[in-house]
């Protein structure tokens, strides 16, 4: 068990609708990642917070946004969703923001866009 | 551009045989280097952190090796078991920049057949 909590598990939902994703990092942690992972590819990193500020975006599309909560929960919100969207999205958590530290990862949530 | 190049993409052993997975990067400079296992529909597991002064490490029948002249890493699986059955990602971080910087290789799918 890493320590990072992702809900739901599982989605699955049509094209045009709207999901949120949610993340708890490990207790400790100010840093959340979001990783896009679909089939037979690589991860793919998203978007990056520290301490509730936005650090980093890397291949994020408009119609995806995130957000971190002084809790240092974290949600992605994908919107206008169509069946490329489909993929197992993770998060990640780490102490700092730099690049030394161990990312500890979800287990994923996996969405099917119908 | 910065990559990371694993090879081979799938392997298949049986069980209780060793095995090598190879990765190849152009990162340069570098900060670390890392492997992650992914089981199927799982969060990535880190296995070995290196930073670019180390030659080796193990954990328990995993062992990494980085050769940084060659810009090489192989990750030996000793007397391997069902459970390693799974995709071994090599990461590499670039000097000095945010985690976001993380470059992950596509990963080597391990069958370990009895």
């Amino acid at each position: 068990d890493s320590g990072v909590t992702q809900t739901p598990k599982h989605l699955i939902t049509a094209t045009g609708q709207r999901v949120t994703l949610r993340c708890s990092p490990r207790s400790g942690d100010l840093s959340v990642y979001w990783y896009q992972q679909s089939l037979d590819q690589g991860l793919q990193f998203l978007i990056q917070y520290y301490n509730g500020e936005e650090r980093a975006k890397g291949n994020i599309l408009e119609r995806f946004s995130a957000q971190q909560f002084p809790d240092l929960h974290s949600e992605l919100n994908l919107s206008s969703l169509e069946l490329g969207d489909s993929a197992l999205y993770f998060c990640a958590s780490s102490t700092g923001q730099g690049n030394t530290g161990e990312l500890f990862f979800g287990e994923g949530s996996r969405l099917t866009v119908l | 551009k910065n990559q990371v190049e694993q090879s081979p993409q799938s392997l298949i052993i049986l069980e209780g045989k060793n095995c090598t997975l190879q990765c190849n990067y152009t990162v340069s400079p570098f900060s670390n280097l890392r492997w992650y296992k992914q089981d199927t529909g799982r969060g990535p597991v880190s296995l070995t952190i290196m930073t670019f002064s180390e030659n080796t490490k193990s954990n328990g029948r995993y062992t990494a090796t980085l050769d940084a002249d060659t810009k090489q890493s192989s990750l030996h699986i000793t007397a391997s078991q069902l459970s390693d059955s799974a995709s071994y990602i090599c990461v590499v971080s670039p000097f000095n920049q945010a985690g976001t910087a993380l470059i992950f290789g596509k990963g080597t799918t391990l069958s370990v057949s009895s």
